[in-house]
């Protein structure tokens, strides 16, 4: 059974401050990682992928894969109150078509 | 952005009912999925297609069906609608060319039976 591991939260940050966000996966194959952000009563919209290990940075978001430890997290510099949301962590193999989603992680940014 | 849209966003029904939720998506992507997800809990999959006449069903058991004729339609029915059907239903889609599995969501379709 394909697990993918996130702390629900909440993760409370001030505004300003780096939130962190981590994700732990249990196929040894998986190849493709992604950050979803949702907001309550919304769908998910994908912010970032990451397919090799180290860091990939857009914006104020940075993810980070490390294979060897199977574990992926997302660094949100500079939060703000807008980035509060859910933060899905999804995994998928090379051999599949589906992404195995993690729970989520509430994020809030309070002022 | 994404092009893929669900209609209804909100439809409110009596138990028995018969309903259908409609997804369509304009990119040309040939995998297509359906995703339920209660308030505040994590996503479900339900169903999902590969393309033309082919659908499977996903790791939530579902008494819903699924169809897919056309490549940009991937409707969800449900034959006699519960409340234990009440949730929200998401439509996804991908094209796998390169292998991203990047998955792009409709706005969701959010069901109350009462």
């Amino acid at each position: 059974q394909k697990e993918v591991e996130q702390n629900s939260g909440p993760l409370s940050v001030p505004e300003g401050a780096i939130a962190s966000l981590n994700c732990t996966y249990s196929d040894r194959v998986s190849q493709s990682f992604f950050w979803y952000r949702q907001y309550s009563g919304k769908s998910p919209e994908l912010i970032m992928s990451i397919y090799s290990n180290g860091d990939k940075e857009d914006g104020r978001f940075t993810a980070q894969l490390n294979k060897a430890s199977q574990y992926v997290s997302l660094l949100i510099r500079d939060s703000q109150p807008s980035d509060s949301a859910t933060y899905l962590c999804a995994v998928k193999t090379g051999g599949s078509y589906i992404p195995t989603f993690g729970r989520g992680t509430s994020l809030i940014v309070h002022p | 952005e994404a092009d893929i849209y669900q209609t209804p966003r909100y439809l409110v029904i009596g138990t028995g009912k018969k309903i259908t939720l409609e997804c369509s998506q304009t990119m040309g992507h040939d995998k297509m999925y359906w995703y339920q997800q209660d308030p505040g809990m994590e996503l479900h999959l339900i169903h999902y297609s590969y393309g033309v006449n082919s659908t499977e069903k996903g790791d939530l058991s579902s008494e819903s069906t699924v169809s897919r004729i056309r490549t940009e339609h991937f409707p969800l029915t449900l034959e006699s609608a519960r409340p234990s059907h009440t949730s929200q239903y998401l439509c996804a889609s991908t094209d796998l060319a390169g292998n991203t599995g990047e998955l792009f969501f409709g706005e969701g379709s959010r069901l109350t039976v009462l």
